[in-house]
């Protein structure tokens, strides 16, 4: 069935390093991707999303190229801030059919 | 434009009450979605909702749980009799249309003692 696999965290990184986070995913046909952040006590935020091959998903410096050659959707920062501290979720969906989420990844980020 | 919105944001119910979580979705969307996260782990699908009509229930166990979206007011998700491993976050989101992209509330947190 469709799924999809998140690096386990939690990671903890330096302000200003470089981010990245590997998901990867199983999906018959053509899915859309998503990256969505969930700050503490908080309900899940829509961060980027790509709906076909090639697709660059971006916004507040946060990227990921939908790749199908490799079935893979990483999240990458240049340079992350303590505010970006926070769990990611990758997910995955088709058209008429629901979300798939990954378990999360947790991030810390120490000033 | 209000966001999703949940409440309550926190429940606390003894073992064998009922829990009663509501959504109301961002205007002008019509489709309500409802998630349970368990502590440490992602979101699993539950229910899929429009107006009046349940669209998909593949998520939901089939006892004690129930949802339903009114045509008047928010969506409600029951738990029935409540034991304490339904103790997560439930959250819900909402979308213009079906299956696509969905924004989510705050979630309720139901903590079963």
């Amino acid at each position: 069935g469709d799924s999809v696999t998140q690096m386990e965290g939690p990671v903890t990184l330096s302000e200003e390093a470089f981010l990245t986070i590997n998901c990867t995913y199983t999906a018959t046909g053509y899915p859309s991707l998503f990256w969505y952040v969930q700050y503490p006590g908080e309900g899940l935020q829509l961060l980027l999303k790509a709906t076909k091959a090639d697709d660059k998903g971006s916004n507040k410096g946060f990227e990921a190229t939908y790749r199908k050659e490799t079935t893979s959707f990483h999240l990458e920062k240049g340079s992350v801030q303590v505010s970006d501290s926070a769990v990611y979720f990758c997910a995955l969906m088709k058209k008429g059919n629901q979300f798939y989420f990954g378990t999360g990844t947790s991030l810390t980020v120490i000033p | 434009n209000a966001g999703v919105m949940q409440n309550p944001r926190h429940l606390v119910r003894r073992r064998g009450q009922e829990a009663r979580l509501r959504c109301s979705p961002m205007k002008g969307h019509s489709h309500v979605y409802w998630y349970r996260q368990l502590p440490e782990e992602g979101l699993k699908f539950m229910v899929y909702l429009q107006k009046e009509n349940i669209i998909d229930e593949s998520g939901m166990p089939k006892e004690r749980f129930s949802a339903e979206f009114p045509k008047e007011g928010p969506s409600i998700l029951r738990i029935q009799q409540v034991v304490r491993g339904d103790s997560a976050a439930y959250f819900c989101a909402s979308s213009p249309e079906g299956w696509e992209t969905q924004y989510f509330g705050p979630g309720t947190r139901l903590l079963v003692l």
